[in-house]
């Protein structure tokens, strides 16, 4: 039982352009969701998060927007830049949960 | 201020033995939670310790068992091991009651079973 989704397990963009990664969940009861980054022999890295009582967080280039209506949130990277090139992990909790419940991962591959 | 640091980095082992995996947490952090990462999947949760108790579990059978020691670092053993159990182990550590925004994950172990 996927909970967490990432239906797209690849992502090629041109530096400077958007990235958007997108990840849908299927159990309400998430109420926290995170991005994170992984690169090779690393473990995941804390990107960006959003509560679901907003609907957008932007942290410098990134931005995660969250449709609940939808189940579904999106991690824009803008612009992307080739050190972005990583595996992106979106994650989702109960608040102060003690668990994270984490999609597939999408491989972004920025080219220069 | 060291970050968290997991060991050995790589191990392999045969079907039907067992390992222990280890894990240091950041200084200050409480808690520690440990993931299995198969090849092309996400971290699965496998179980939290918090003050040397088991604090939740994921869906892994009783062969994966935890101790969590009063230093916060901690240990993950698996018995009878099976080829399914060949994954990237991770774990991760933050102070209880704060937000996943301030958990920090290790390098990982990774375990290869033949």
């Amino acid at each position: 039982d996927q909970q967490v989704k990432q239906n797209s397990p690849s992502l090629s963009v041109q530096e400077g352009r958007i990235s958007i990664l997108n990840c849908d969940y299927t159990n309400s009861m998430f109420d926290y969701f995170l991005w994170y980054k992984k690169y090779p022999a690393e473990g995941p890295t804390f990107l960006i998060s959003i509560s679901s009582i907003k609907d957008k967080n932007e942290d410098g280039r990134f931005t995660v927007f969250l449709n609940k209506s939808a189940k579904h949130l999106s991690l824009h990277i803008v612009p992307s830049q080739p050190g972005d090139s990583a595996v992106y992990f979106c994650a989702a909790s109960v608040t102060y949960g003690n668990k994270l419940v984490f999609g597939a991962g999408t491989i972004l591959r920025v080219k220069s | 201020e060291t970050g968290v640091t997991q060991s050995p980095t790589h191990l392999i082992k045969t079907r039907g033995q067992q390992v222990t995996l280890r894990c240091s947490s950041q200084s200050g952090h409480n808690t520690v939670s440990w993931y299995q990462q198969a090849l092309g999947q996400g971290p699965q949760f496998i179980f939290q310790y918090y003050r040397e108790e088991e604090n939740g579990r994921g869906n892994f059978p009783p062969r994966f068992s935890g101790l969590q020691f009063p230093n916060y670092s901690s240990e993950l053993n698996v018995n009878a091991l099976e080829l399914d159990d060949s994954a990237l182990y991770l774990c991760a550590s933050r102070e209880q009651g704060t937000t996943y925004n301030e958990q920090f994950f290790g390098p990982g172990t990774r375990l290869t079973v033949l």
